[in-house]
């Protein structure tokens, strides 16, 4: 089975501060990796994905993740914060050999951004 | 880039009703599709997995005669909440791939159910 840890409920930062949300997930296969962002009540928009290949994922509006097999990390980072990045983050996995399985969420961590 | 309409955004209806929520695929042909609840300030929880013409498999403890979800087109589901009460109030959300090996899904702006 498949899981995923999202540490930190509620992440605070300054406008212009670092950005980490720190992703952990359990798989016992290879895993394909997201990052999804919600602003309220609102779906979810994909930031960035990991499938194969380079590990430091690129993603839109500044982010990125890096995918640590021996970490069984795939933490998310901005090098300086906006106000408009203050949202709900979710990080998920999926199977990498089942196309199609649904996405297994984390529980989100809340992003404020203080000016 | 991919883009899934869901409809309606929000509803509010009489305890016993049932409501329908679209989720359709503009400019992709979705061979799987998704449907997810959220409660406030929680994560997204799959309720079931719908694979065009054939039927919906749902997570365990998620009721199929209660949440009945048809998937006839490539660019169309439907969750329908039959007989709504207000434990049903609720965010539902669906999401859409495509056939390929590892596209990611494209959510909907989801939808917000109260029942009164």
């Amino acid at each position: 089975a498949q899981s995923v840890t999202q540490l930190g409920s509620h992440v605070s930062v300054s406008e212009g501060a670092l950005v980490l949300l720190r992703c952990n997930y359990s798989s016992s296969v290879p895993p394909y990796l997201f990052w999804y962002v919600q602003y309220p009540n609102q779906g979810l928009q994909l930031l960035l994905k990991y499938t194969t290949g380079a590990t430091l994922v690129k993603g839109i509006n500044g982010f990125e993740a890096e995918f640590k097999k021996s970490e069984t990390s795939f933490h998310l980072t901005k090098p300086s914060a906006h106000m408009s990045d203050a949202a709900e983050y979710f990080c998920a996995v999926s199977d990498a050999n089942q196309a199609g399985t649904a996405l297994i969420f984390g529980k989100g961590t809340t992003l404020s951004v203080s000016s | 880039g991919a883009v899934v309409s869901q409809h309606p955004s929000w509803v509010i209806c009489k305890s016993g009703t049932s409501v329908k929520i679209e989720c359709r695929s503009l400019d992709f042909q979705a061979t799987t599709m998704f449907w997810y609840r959220q409660f406030p300030k929680q994560s997204l929880m799959l309720m079931a997995t719908s694979n065009e013409g054939s039927k919906a498999t749902y997570e365990q403890g998620v009721e199929k005669d209660k949440f009945l979800i048809n998937h006839a087109s490539l660019t169309l589901s439907t969750l329908t909440v039959t007989s709504a009460h207000p434990e049903d109030s609720s965010f539902y959300i669906c999401s859409a791939r495509g056939s390929t090996g590892n596209q990611p899904q494209h959510f909907g702006d989801g939808t917000r159910l109260s029942i009164l």
